[in-house]
C-alpha cells in the first residue's frame, strides 16, 4: 500500500537558519508529490507539487524540494527561515486510485528568535 | 475568489445529537473532498465527490456518518448520532479535475466539532 513517512514530528530551528524537513514514499510507480503547509487554526495551503520533470521544484514563500527517485524521498528545504515559517508541514503523495491523496503525519516547525 | 467556504467553524454539541457541516466549494471546481483531522489518526480522506457524484466514500467511519453534494455549489456532512469521538477538526477540500487525475486540492478554514 502506498504510504508517506514523515520521521520528524517537531522541529525547532532558529530565525535566519536553514531548514530541511524530510519526507519518504513508498509508492510503485512514478509519485505524484505535494508538500502542504498549515497554520494555527487554518486549513492546508499547497507550497509546491512534483508531477515530472525538473526535479528540484520550486514553490511559494522561499521553498523547495528535490525529488530522488534512488531514495524514495522530497525534501522540503528553505535557505533562512522566518518567524512566519512556523506551522505544521504536511507531505502527500498520489496514490493513483480515484484522485486520493495519502498525507504524512506533519512535522510542527518551531522557530526561535 | 473567496476560496473554500465551511459553516460552522466551530460546533459544540452534546453526545446523541444530530451535526451538520456545510461547505461551499470554489466555483467551477468539480471535486469536492471531506477530510477529518485528528492528533491520533492525522489527516484522513472521509469522501470524494466528483462532479457531485461520491466517487470513494470508503474512508467514512460508519453509517452514523453521510455526505451529499445536491449541485455544485454546497456539499454537507452530516453526524447521527454524534459521539465524543467524532470531536475533529473537518475540512473541505475542492480542485478542479476529472476522476483518475490529480492536481492541487484548496482546503476551507475548517470546522472544529467538540462532542460533549
Amino acid at each position: 500500500a502506498q504510504s508517506v513517512t514523515q520521521p520528524d514530528i517537531h522541529i525547532t530551528v532558529s530565525e535566519g537558519a536553514s531548514l530541511e524537513l524530510r519526507c519518504n514514499y513508498s509508492y510503485g510507480a512514478t509519485p505524484y508529490l505535494f508538500w502542504y503547509v498549515q497554520s494555527p487554526g487554518q486549513g492546508l495551503q499547497l507550497l509546491l507539487k512534483y508531477f515530472s520533470g525538473d526535479t528540484l521544484v520550486q514553490g511559494i514563500k522561499g521553498f523547495e524540494a528535490e525529488f530522488k527517485r534512488s531514495q524514495s524521498s522530497f525534501n522540503l528545504r528553505k535557505p533562512s527561515v522566518h518567524w512566519s515559517d512556523a506551522a505544521e508541514y504536511f507531505c502527500a503523495v498520489y496514490t493513483g486510485t480515484a484522485s486520493k491523496l495519502t498525507f504524512g503525519t506533519g512535522t510542527r516547525l518551531q522557530v526561535t528568535l | 475568489d473567496a476560496g473554500v467556504i465551511q459553516s460552522p467553524r466551530h460546533e459544540v454539541t452534546e453526545m446523541g445529537q444530530e451535526v451538520t457541516l456545510r461547505c461551499k466549494p470554489i466555483s467551477g471546481h468539480n471535486s469536492l473532498f471531506w477530510y477529518r483531522q485528528t492528533m491520533m489518526r492525522g489527516l484522513e480522506l472521509l469522501i470524494y465527490f466528483n462532479n457531485n457524484v461520491p466517487i470513494d466514500d470508503s474512508g467514512m467511519p460508519e453509517d452514523r456518518f453521510s455526505a451529499k453534494m445536491p449541485n455544485a455549489s454546497f456539499s454537507t456532512l452530516k453526524i447521527q448520532p454524534s459521539e465524543p469521538r467524532d470531536s475533529a477538526v473537518y475540512f473541505c477540500a475542492s480542485s478542479l479535475m476529472d476522476w483518475g487525475e490529480v492536481d492541487e486540492q484548496y482546503f476551507g478554514p475548517g470546522t472544529r466539532l467538540t462532542v460533549t
